[in-house]
């Protein structure tokens, strides 16, 4: 069966800090990936996607960026973290018609 | 991308069939229907899609209208665990599955 692993759970990092959260996922290929933000009390935004190894689609400018180094590898980067990157950081991935989520990062930049 | 319009919150009693409405009147052909629900502090859950026809399964039914513009998820008895909010979301057929979430509506189960 397929599983999407998403880490860390929790994370607080400084203003001006950089950021690396990792999603893989296992038993499936060529899926469909995806990072979403939700900021506190509010509805997912969606980030990126991407539909194949190195090929990224923005939806939202911003100073983060995404990254697909292998076909089951998402990759959610940013240089310097500002206090409203702060958020709920949510992996998926499709293949046809449904959407998995991963169990999400919450990040706190303080 | 067509809109979907739900309300904020909606309450039910504990063992209670629930009706969570969406509208999407701009809907066109191609546009699936789909609804996500979202525990807290979990990532989003598919519940159940559907085009044209009613659809059922273990989580829930998705009633939708003849002319397509609303659809209505039944949860046929309410527990305490189905407290989340509610996505009804149109998901193009050539969107490459992606999802554009909207507000949802929260739902309450009282015991």
């Amino acid at each position: 069966s397929q599983t999407i692993h998403q880490w860390p759970a929790t994370l607080v990092q400084p203003v001006g800090s950089p950021l690396s959260l990792e999603c893989t996922v296992e038993g499936t290929s060529n899926p469909n990936l995806y990072w979403y933000r939700q900021a506190a009390g509010r509805g997912l935004q969606l980030l990126f996607y991407s539909v194949g190894i190195g090929q990224i689609s923005s939806e939202v400018p911003q100073n983060l960026s995404a990254s697909r180094p292998q076909d089951r590898q998402f990759i959610l980067s940013s240089k310097k973290l500002l206090l409203s990157d702060s958020g709920f950081y949510l992996c998926a991935w499709s293949l046809r018609t449904r959407a998995f989520f991963g169990q999400g990062t919450r990040l706190t930049v303080v | 991308d067509a809109k979907t319009t739900q309300p904020n919150s909606m309450e039910s009693n504990e063992e209670e069939p629930v009706h969570l409405p969406c509208n999407h009147s701009t809907i066109s052909g191609t546009d699936y229907i789909h609804w996500y629900r979202q525990l807290p502090s979990q990532g989003p859950e598919y519940v159940i899609h559907g085009l044209t026809s009613n659809v059922n399964n273990r989580m829930a039914s998705l009633a939708i209208a003849e002319d397509r513009k609303s659809s209505t998820l039944i949860l046929h008895r309410a527990t305490l665990r189905d407290a989340a909010v509610y996505y009804c979301i149109l998901r193009p057929a050539n969107a490459g599955n992606m999802l554009t979430f909207g507000g949802g509506t929260r739902l309450m189960v009282k015991p």
